[in-house]
C-alpha cells in the first residue's frame, strides 16, 4: 500500500459529460502528480501541483483541469470527454525536501471508460 | 530529457537472480537513476533509486558504473509475483520540474 488513495476506482460514462477523479496523497506529501496511461501511449505526465500551486505541466489537454486543495487533496477534472480519454488516471505525491531525491509514490488509478 | 535504453524483454527463472540492464549514456551528474515497476494494471511501484553510489534495500539492488552511462538493477531471488514491466527512469535535474518520464521499459516474466 503506497498510502496514496484514488476515487473511484472505476468510472463509466458518455462522451461530451464531466467527470472528477480525486486524490489523497501521502500524509505529509505536498507535491501531487497526475499521471494518465492508455493502452497506445504508456504512462504520460499530465500536471504537478506543489503545495496548493501549478508546478510543472505535461501533456495536458485543454479540456483537463486540474486543482489541489488546502487540505492538499488534489481532484483532476475531465470535460467534454471523447473516447480516446478512455485510460487509466494516476496520482502520485512525494515529499518535501530534495525534490530530485524523492520517489514518487502512486496510487491504483481510476480506470475511466468513455462509452 | 536524458534517455533510457532498456531491453523490451527478458526471462527469468523463479528463485533466480534477475539482472535488468538500462543504458543512460546522456545522463548529467546531478540526476538520479529510479527504477519502478507495474504489475498488471496497478499504480507503477517504486523499487530504488540512486545517484552515483550502489544502492540496496529490501526489494532490489542497484549498481551504476563508475562513469553512470549504465545501471543494472538486481532482484536477488526472483518470484512468480516480480513478473511485471520495470522502468529505469533518469530525473532530470532542472527547470523545476520534478516528474518522472516513463518509457516502454522492460517486460519481466518470471518462470516457475
Amino acid at each position: 500500500d503506497s498510502g496514496v488513495t484514488q476515487t473511484p476506482k472505476h468510472l463509466i460514462t458518455a462522451t461530451g459529460q464531466r467527470v472528477t477523479l480525486r486524490c489523497s496523497p501521502r500524509s505529509g506529501d505536498l507535491s501531487v502528480y497526475w499521471y494518465q496511461q492508455s493502452l497506445d501511449q504508456g504512462l504520460q505526465f499530465l500536471i504537478q501541483y506543489y503545495n496548493g500551486e501549478e508546478r510543472a505541466k505535461g501533456n495536458i489537454l485543454e479540456r483537463f483541469s486540474a486543482q489541489q486543495f488546502p487540505d492538499l487533496h488534489s481532484e483532476l477534472n475531465l470535460s467534454s470527454l471523447e473516447l480516446g480519454d478512455s485510460a487509466l488516471y494516476f496520482c502520485a505525491s512525494s515529499e518535501t525536501g530534495d525534490p530530485y531525491n524523492s520517489p514518487l509514490h502512486f496510487g491504483n488509478g481510476t480506470r475511466l471508460t468513455v462509452t | 530529457d536524458a534517455k533510457t535504453t532498456q531491453p523490451t524483454s527478458m526471462d527469468c527463472a523463479e528463485g533466480r537472480a534477475a539482472n535488468l540492464p538500462c543504458n543512460h549514456s546522456t545522463i548529467s551528474g546531478n540526476e538520479y537513476v529510479y527504477w519502478y515497476r507495474q504489475i498488471h494494471s496497478q499504480g507503477p511501484q517504486y523499487i530504488i533509486h540512486g545517484l552515483k553510489n550502489n544502492e540496496t534495500n529490501e526489494m532490489a539492488s542497484l549498481i551504476i558504473t563508475e562513469d553512470r552511462k549504465s545501471s543494472t538493477l538486481i532482484l536477488p531471488h526472483a518470484t512468480l509475483r516480480d513478473t511485471a514491466v520495470y522502468y529505469c527512469i533518469v530525473r532530470v535535474a532542472r527547470g523545476g520540474s520534478e516528474k518522472l518520464v516513463f518509457g516502454k521499459g522492460t517486460k519481466l516474466t518470471v518462470n516457475p
